[in-house]
């Protein structure tokens, strides 16, 4: 079935330093592929996306990678502060398909130290 | 707008309980989703719909219904509370986003935090 690989589960970097977060989907007809934040005792929320047709997307200190032909996708944070802490999910959704089913990753844990 | 609600905050049950999870949108969204979030777990999907009167299952669909009799609202039922089942829940929607440019980002909503005794 579908499936999606989130690595690394856990991860601590210095304030100002960069993380990346890297993902890895298996259906092919995946073609959506959103990142979440999620904060504690709150529900997700979409931080940045990216289509299937675009290989780089950048908003601010955050960027998503794309590489489709290896199945990847990665999250990138710049110039990271204490207030990026959280856990980030990432996700595939196969609109070409017609399942519409979000597949999310298992999360990662994001501490930056001050 | 008010976005996606859920209802309640918190529930405790007894085992064997029975009761819905209230989950509504005013999005106008086609698609609707119920996940739950066990301690440093992921997002796992319980049952979704893309549209009034359909349904379908998620990964983890057993010990629950779920019918989506109007585009707005999206009940999720326990039918014999488990302890298994102590867990968050969240409810989610979006468009189905098939067009080239439709957003196709997923709203959650707050979560209730269920505790089956």
């Amino acid at each position: 079935g579908e499936n999606v690989e989130q690595h690394p589960s856990t991860l601590s970097v210095q304030e100002g330093d960069s993380a990346v977060i890297k993902c890895t989907y298996s259906d092919s007809a995946s073609n959506y592929f959103p990142w979440y934040k999620q904060e504690l005792g709150k529900g997700p929320q979409l931080i940045i996306d990216i289509r299937s047709n675009v290989g780089e997307k950048k908003d601010q200190r955050i960027a998503v990678t794309l590489n489709k032909t290896a199945k990847h996708f990665s999250l990138h944070i710049t110039e990271t502060q204490p207030e990026d802490s959280a856990v980030y999910f990432c996700a595939a959704r196969g609109l070409a398909s017609g399942t519409y089913k979000y597949i999310f990753g298992t999360g990662t844990r994001l501490k930056v130290l001050a | 707008n008010a976005g996606v609600t859920q209802t309640p905050k918190f529930q405790v049950l007894k085992t064997g309980q029975s009761m819905t999870l209230q989950c509504a949108q005013d999005m106008n969204h086609e698609y609707m989703s119920w996940y739950r979030q066990d301690p440093g777990m992921g997002l796992r999907l319980i049952h979704y719909s893309v549209g009034a009167g359909i349904t379908d299952q998620g990964e983890v669909p057993n010990g629950y219904n779920v019918s989506r009799s109007t585009t707005e609202d999206f009940p999720l039922r326990l039918l014999s509370a488990a302890p298994s089942q102590t867990s968050v829940y969240f409810c989610a929607s979006s468009t189905l986003g098939s067009g080239r440019d439709r957003n196709n980002e997923q709203f959650f909503g707050p979560g209730t935090r269920l505790t089956v005794l």
